[in-house]
């Protein structure tokens, strides 16, 4: 069955960085495109970031563009988002989230990692 | 990228029809078929209810169904049920090759 699993959240400084990964499994990975989609506590969901499945395109948000860069690898399955200065307005659960070719839809989201970022 | 607009909740006794709107412009909602609907219970992760403006994906119940005039998509959900109850969020791939969501709707049930 599909999986998506996040890591490497946490609690992080202002200013700082912090690389979210996304092992994905019960799926041919580099079939698909993948998306981060984030949502801050108690707040709706916010798309964050694109990556097509050969990495041949990467699109942002504008409220991440130029600090947040996606990423994948497609050897191990795993899908990446390298986050850098860092505000308290990007504290929210960060959602792994699987596309469907040509779909423009979501069909798979991972249970979600949360990143908290606090002095 | 500025966000959809959605009501904010919207309420309904048990076996009534309500339904959602999802408001954005030609760049995304009105020019593309991609819209989508996504319920979530509080504490979980998103579940894709309507895809492709209209369809459905397997084990959905039928009571859901998708729709889009314009600018505007709408969800309805018929038969409302108490498992119904949760929070529900448009999304559009828009002209910049980015997606967009809407704010979300509170469902209640009454």
């Amino acid at each position: 069955q599909v999986q998506l699993v996040e890591s490497g959240g946490g609690v992080i400084q202002p200013g700082r960085s912090l690389r979210l990964s996304c092992a994905a499994s019960g799926f041919v990975f580099s079939n698909y495109g993948m998306h981060w989609v984030r949502q801050a506590p108690g707040k709706g969901l916010e798309w964050v970031a694109v990556i097509w499945y050969d990495e041949s395109n990467k699109y942002y948000a504008d409220s991440v563009k130029g600090r947040f860069t996606i990423s994948r690898d497609n050897s191990r399955d795993t899908l990446y988002l390298q986050m850098s200065s860092l505000t308290a307005e990007d504290t929210a659960v960060y959602y792994c989230v699987r596309e469907i070719p040509s779909g423009g839809y979501f069909d798979y989201w991972g249970q979600g990692t949360l990143v908290t970022v606090s002095s | 990228q500025s966000a959809l607009t959605q009501p904010a909740s919207v309420s309904g006794s048990p076996g009534q029809s309500i339904t959602i709107s999802c408001t954005g412009t030609s760049s995304d909602v009105g020019g593309y078929k991609y819209v989508s609907w996504y319920q979530q219970h509080p504490g979980k992760a998103p579940k894709l209810m309507i895809y492709e403006v209209r369809n459905r994906p397997s084990g959905v119940s039928y009571r859901f169904s998708g729709s889009k005039s314009g600018n505007t998509a709408s969800l309805t959900i018929s038969g409302l049920q108490a498992e119904d109850e949760a929070d529900y969020y448009c999304s559009s791939y828009t002209s910049s090759s980015t997606w967009v969501f809407g704010g979300g709707t509170k469902v209640t049930v009454l």
